[in-house]
């Protein structure tokens, strides 16, 4: 069945340095659409980005990511991190049409000075 | 103004007691979905609903089962609950299925502890 997987379940940077977390994903069907999520404490999780376009960029609030299917990937990327971008993230995939979202097990981002 | 209601916000049952934790949406949006989320295992999918009275299980739902009787209102229940069911739940809801795969919107969540 399908699955996203993402590698690293804590990170730890200091600010101003770059940030990429990794996701990558599974699927039998060609319509995959790749989501990021952020997750603040004590806040419903929301929608960060979203893309179904092969190698095409898609940005958001300073993050970025490209959907590349040959590779399965759909990492999120920000040149230059902040104390404020710490939070959970989710990497999520729907590939059926029929909206069923799964989502891997999550990042958590910590920016410290 | 579109939002994701669940109540309660925060909820401590005994160990088999019967838990209801509510979700309502205004948005008319056909899917609904129930998570809970674990440290370590992220967001895991106990149900969907794609519908009035139209139900799917998802990866986890041993030990739970979903009502939806109206569009804007979708029910998670706890039979007897046990204390690995101690988690933080999250209700969701999208528009129609297939339409270029819209993000869900979720709730602020309940977390529950099952002493």
């Amino acid at each position: 069945g399908d699955s996203v997987t993402q590698k690293e379940g804590l990170v730890t940077l200091t600010e101003g340095l770059p940030v990429m977390l990794n996701c990558t994903y599974q699927t039998i069907y060609s319509n995959a659409f790749l989501f990021w999520y952020v997750h603040y404490l004590n806040e419903s999780p929301r929608l960060l980005l979203k893309s179904s376009t092969d190698n095409k960029r898609t940005e958001h609030q300073g993050f970025h990511a490209t959907l590349h299917k040959s590779s399965s990937s759909f990492h999120l990327q920000k040149s230059s991190a902040q104390l404020s971008d710490s939070a959970l993230y989710y990497c999520a995939l729907s590939s059926t049409g029929y909206q069923n979202f799964y989502f891997g097990k999550g990042t958590s981002l910590t920016v410290i000075p | 103004d579109m939002k994701v209601t669940q109540m309660p916000r925060y909820l401590i049952k005994r160990m088999g007691e019967n838990v209801l934790l509510e979700c309502g949406q205004d948005m008319s949006h056909e899917t609904m979905y129930w998570y809970r989320q674990d440290p370590g295992l992220g967001l895991q999918l106990i149900y969907i609903s794609y519908d009035v009275d139209s139900n799917s299980e998802g990866d986890i739902p041993k030990g739970y089962r979903v009502s939806r009787k109206k569009r804007e209102h979708f029910s998670l229940i706890l039979d007897s609950a046990k204390t690995n069911q101690t988690s933080v739940y999250f209700c969701a809801s999208s528009w129609d299925r297939g339409l270029n795969n819209q993000a869900p919107l979720f709730g602020e969540g309940t977390r529950l502890s099952v002493l």
